[in-house]
């Protein structure tokens, strides 16, 4: 399995600031996937972060508001940049990790953000 | 482009109760299925994952099913409880490992 620990767990932010949120896993892995819950919705997956290359986005996020950095296999930030309303969610980190031979998504507790 | 549905939206029964929730994938190249709980404001604890070449997984009171031919997975749940109260979330992996997930469902028990 794997462990991974965000931080923070919940923010409240000005409109036009940014927000950094960091992933730490408690083993190397491969690639790590952000993703964002709106209020009332499902998740969304955001970009997919490997070590030691450019991050891979979805349709409609853009690196400019999202910037990924993934400096180690044990680490990542997600920046949310210039925030609205609009931005306000939960932003989820997760990994893929073994549990007795089969590999599965293991997710952080989030961070729940409200921008006003 | 992967779509996954989930039935019902919202589900109220009382205490004691079986119950199942469905899922819907239009594309079955999967390589696997999880079904993931989510308490108001909190992340996800998974349930149980079936691999696209199984065809059921148990895990004390729940079991999952995955037929893929036809692109469906359900989720049963025995003796229901008022802590199973929570949202579900069903989700597939692709061959590029992201999961795609649906709109969940909503499930309070009453006590």
């Amino acid at each position: 399995s794997a462990v991974i620990s965000q931080k923070p767990s919940r923010d409240i932010c000005q409109r036009g600031t940014s927000l950094t949120i960091q992933c730490q896993v408690d083993s190397q892995v491969t690639m790590m996937f952000w993703y964002r819950q709106q209020p009332g919705q499902s998740l969304t997956l955001i970009a997919t972060a490997n070590q030691g290359s450019e991050a891979t986005y979805e349709s409609g996020f853009v690196i400019d508001k999202f910037p990924i950095s993934r400096p180690n296999l044990t680490f990542s930030t997600l920046t949310v940049s210039n925030m609205s309303p609009e931005d306000s969610s939960i932003y989820l980190c997760s990994v893929e990790g073994q549990q007795a031979g089969v590999k599965e998504a293991f997710f952080g507790q989030g961070t729940r953000l409200t921008v006003v | 482009k992967q779509e996954v549905t989930q039935i019902p939206a919202a589900l109220s029964v009382p205490e004691g109760e079986n119950l199942v929730l469905n899922c819907s994938f239009t594309d079955s190249a999967i390589y696997n299925l999880q079904w993931f709980r989510q308490d108001p404001g909190k992340g996800l604890t998974s349930l149980l994952l079936i691999q696209s070449s199984q065809r059921e997984q148990t895990s004390g009171r729940l079991n999952a099913s995955l037929d893929k031919s036809s692109g469906r997975s359900t989720l049963y749940i025995a003796a229901s409880q008022p802590g199973d109260s929570a949202t579900y979330l069903c989700a597939v992996s692709g061959s590029a490992r992201q999961l795609t997930f649906g709109s969940g469902t909503q499930l309070t028990v009453l006590p």
